[in-house]
């Protein structure tokens, strides 16, 4: 059974501080994802990454990093959160190449930045 | 222009009707196209993959029309169970590399007793 999993399921934090979003997948997939989604926006891609050290910015990368050190772990960073970044972070992972493999996602953390 | 174009909602049927759902696409090079639903506060999950010829599981019949780059969902029979968000999906395949997904907004279905 696929999993993903991500660090916290609810998260509160002050503006300025430096927020790290966990994510690990335990299915080998190559790729990874870091999405937001917003009441009346739909899910928005962050970054991605394809293999391990490699990233790729998504559509709204601005105010984000992300980290893969590991192939199972993909991390997400806020270095200053500021309120807007108040929203539902989903993680997902999937096999790479051709086929249409299917992206797994993990259970979101709800992140509230006051 | 939206990459990935869904039907608004709310859509708002009775238990045993039949609903569709309609999601248009730009990037005519999109190589793989799926319907994802999501409850309320819970992540996407798989709901079914969308081929050219059409398919079908159970209640659900997915269509994909390439040249008019247009893929629907039908819904028939319509259970409580079905109340959820669908969202269409179509994947740009990176040589070597994966892919990546653009989903649309997705459309609510609401089903009442």
């Amino acid at each position: 059974d696929v999993k993903v999993t991500q660090s916290s399921r609810y998260l509160v934090k002050r503006t300025g501080e430096k927020v790290f979003l966990e994510c690990v997948q335990d299915m080998d997939h190559e790729n990874m994802f870091w999405y937001r989604q917003d009441p009346g926006l739909g899910l928005r891609l962050i970054y991605f990454s394809y293999d391990v050290k490699m990233k790729e910015k998504g559509d709204i990368p601005e105010g984000y990093s992300v980290s893969r050190e590991k192939k199972e772990r993909f991390s997400l960073i806020l270095e200053s959160a500021s309120t807007n970044q108040t929203s539902m972070y989903l993680c997902a992972s999937r096999f790479s190449g051709t086929g249409g493999h299917e992206q797994y996602f993990g259970p979101g953390t709800r992140l509230t930045v006051t | 222009r939206k990459e990935v174009e869904q039907d608004p909602g709310p859509f708002n049927v009775p238990e045993g009707a039949t609903v569709a759902f309609n999601c248009t696409y730009s990037n005519s090079a999109s190589q793989s196209f799926f319907w994802y639903r999501q409850d309320c506060r819970k992540e996407p999950k798989l709901l079914m993959s969308v081929y050219s010829s059409g398919n079908e599981d159970g209640r659900f019949t997915a269509q994909l029309n390439r040249a008019s780059q247009y893929i629907s969902l039908l819904i028939r029979d319509s259970k409580l169970s079905d109340s959820a968000t669908y969202l269409c999906v179509v994947i740009l395949e990176f040589y070597n590399q994966g892919g990546k997904l653009i989903f649309g907004q997705g459309t609510e279905l609401s089903v009442k007793p």
